[in-house]
């Protein structure tokens, strides 16, 4: 099973301020078919899950472009370039190369 | 709209079991499998198995193998999940999700499971 750390398990922002949330996994999530299977959703107050980033860097359809995604082999980074009140919730990343795991979870708060 | 719909919470002792089901809607129900996953109070995520709604495919995480069985009924585009032998830490929310393969995306809303005597 491979094992995902996120830092910092919570996150206390100002609206307009940055936000940066890390990921690391215990092995490299550089698949077989090129492709890195870093993946980050964000769970907000309750709601089911909701996808936010595909393949480390890449937006789902509708997410904001203040959202980025970026790292490679074992180290990643989810960045809010600006925090908005409707950004509160937890993040977690999750990778794929193997049975799928999740980071513990950041939780973002204003 | 592509829509997972859950089944109810429910309420069990320890020992029971529970089948949780997952209704899909506004996509064909067999172009993708539908994973598990559960959430237990204040903690993260924990993907429980998968499985395939166009072969006979099964995966279970090796945690749940032997407790869990994982179905689907094509002619109602709907999946279920038991857990048997529960114990109170199986107290959880429990999501199906169409699985991408590599990512799962939409998640049902989600469905609380208590254990207590």
């Amino acid at each position: 099973e491979i094992v995902m750390t996120q830092t910092p398990l919570s996150l206390s922002v100002t609206p307009g301020q940055p936000a940066s949330i890390s990921c690391k996994s215990g092995q490299s999530l550089l698949h077989s078919d090129g492709r890195t299977h870093l993946y980050w959703y964000v769970q907000k107050p309750g709601q089911p899950p909701q996808f936010l980033i595909y393949e480390v860097s890449n937006r789902f359809l509708g997410v904001p472009d203040r959202f980025s995604g970026s790292g490679s082999g074992t180290d990643f980074t989810l960045k809010i370039s600006r925090v908005e009140a409707e950004d509160v919730g937890v993040y977690f990343c999750m990778q794929s190369v193997q049975p799928y795991t999740f980071g513990q979870g950041t939780k973002l708060e204003i | 709209q592509i829509l997972l719909v859950q089944s109810g919470a429910e309420v069990k002792q320890p020992g029971a079991s529970v089948r949780v089901s997952c209704k899909a809607s506004g996509y064909t129900f067999t172009s993708y499998g539908i994973s598990w996953v559960r959430q237990a109070p204040g903690e993260g995520l924990e993907w429980m198995g998968w499985i395939s709604t166009y072969s006979a495919d099964i995966k279970y995480a090796q945690k749940f193998q032997g407790r869990v069985t994982m179905t689907t009924d094509i002619s109602t585009s709907t999946a279920y999940m038991e857990l048997r032998s529960l114990r109170s830490d199986d107290t959880a929310v429990y999501y199906c999700a169409r699985d991408r393969t590599y990512y799962v995306d939409p998640w049902g809303q989600g469905t609380l499971v208590t254990v207590s005597s």
